[in-house]
């Protein structure tokens, strides 16, 4: 069965950083990318970046580059997001999904809250 | 960077009726790399089509995909309870990949 765990909620300063972890059933990695989306209160889905684990290789959108940075560690069949320079508007649900095109298997969502 | 737009933003509707959504992209999606997602409440999307009109897996017949280019549909047959829900488009043909803004369909 395909699985995607995701680390707890966080509540950070800002300024600061987060880090999400997904941790995927095993195999994933060998097939698939692994994206990242968020999803702020009462609003839409946004793409963030995503990791292609077989090569190490992510590539972000516009919006986040320099700000993001998504890997994965194939050893332990997890993906990680991690956001710098937080904002109040970084508040958000983060969600990872498997994607072969499409996505296709989703986490259940890690909630971060930036909050002074 | 390709724009989706969604329309209508809200269907009012009851159960047994059609609901047809529209997702309008700003450019072509080449290969119609065009995807649907329902969202409720307190959860995760769920694929519902992918390709613009093929069903992912589990999916009912009920839930039909159509369009290519520029102009996509998602059609629901009819309407059950558990259909009320948000609806997004996804284009992944190009980077980044876009959401539109979604439609929500309610009970009327």
């Amino acid at each position: 069965q395909v699985q995607l765990v995701q680390s707890g909620a966080e509540v950070k300063k800002p300024g600061s950083s987060v880090k999400v972890s997904c941790k995927a059933s095993r195999g994933t990695f060998d097939i698939y990318t692994i994206s990242w989306v968020r999803q702020a209160p009462g609003q839409g889905l946004e793409w963030m970046g995503r990791i292609i684990p077989i090569v190490n290789r992510g590539n972000y959108a516009p919006r986040f580059q320099g700000r993001v940075t998504i890997t994965a560690d194939k050893s332990t069949n997890t993906a990680y997001m991690e956001l710098s320079n937080l904002v109040s508007e970084d508040t958000a649900v983060y969600f990872c999904a498997r994607t072969y095109g499409a996505f296709d298997y989703w986490g259940q969502g890690t909630l971060v809250t930036v909050s002074s | 960077e390709i724009v989706l737009t969604q329309s209508p933003g809200t269907l009012s509707l009851s159960p047994g009726e059609r609901a047809t959504l529209s997702c309008r992209a700003s450019q072509s999606v080449t290969s119609n790399y065009l995807a649907w997602y329902q969202q409720k409440p307190g959860q995760a999307p769920r694929l519902l089509i992918y390709g613009a009109s093929s069903r992912a897996t589990g999916i009912p017949d009920r839930f039909t995909g159509s369009g290519s280019g520029t102009d996509f549909t998602l059609s629901i047959s009819r309407l059950e309870p558990e259909d009320f829900a948000v609806y997004y488009c996804q284009q992944y043909s190009s980077s980044p990949q876009t959401f539109g803004q979604g439609t929500k369909v309610e009970i009327k």
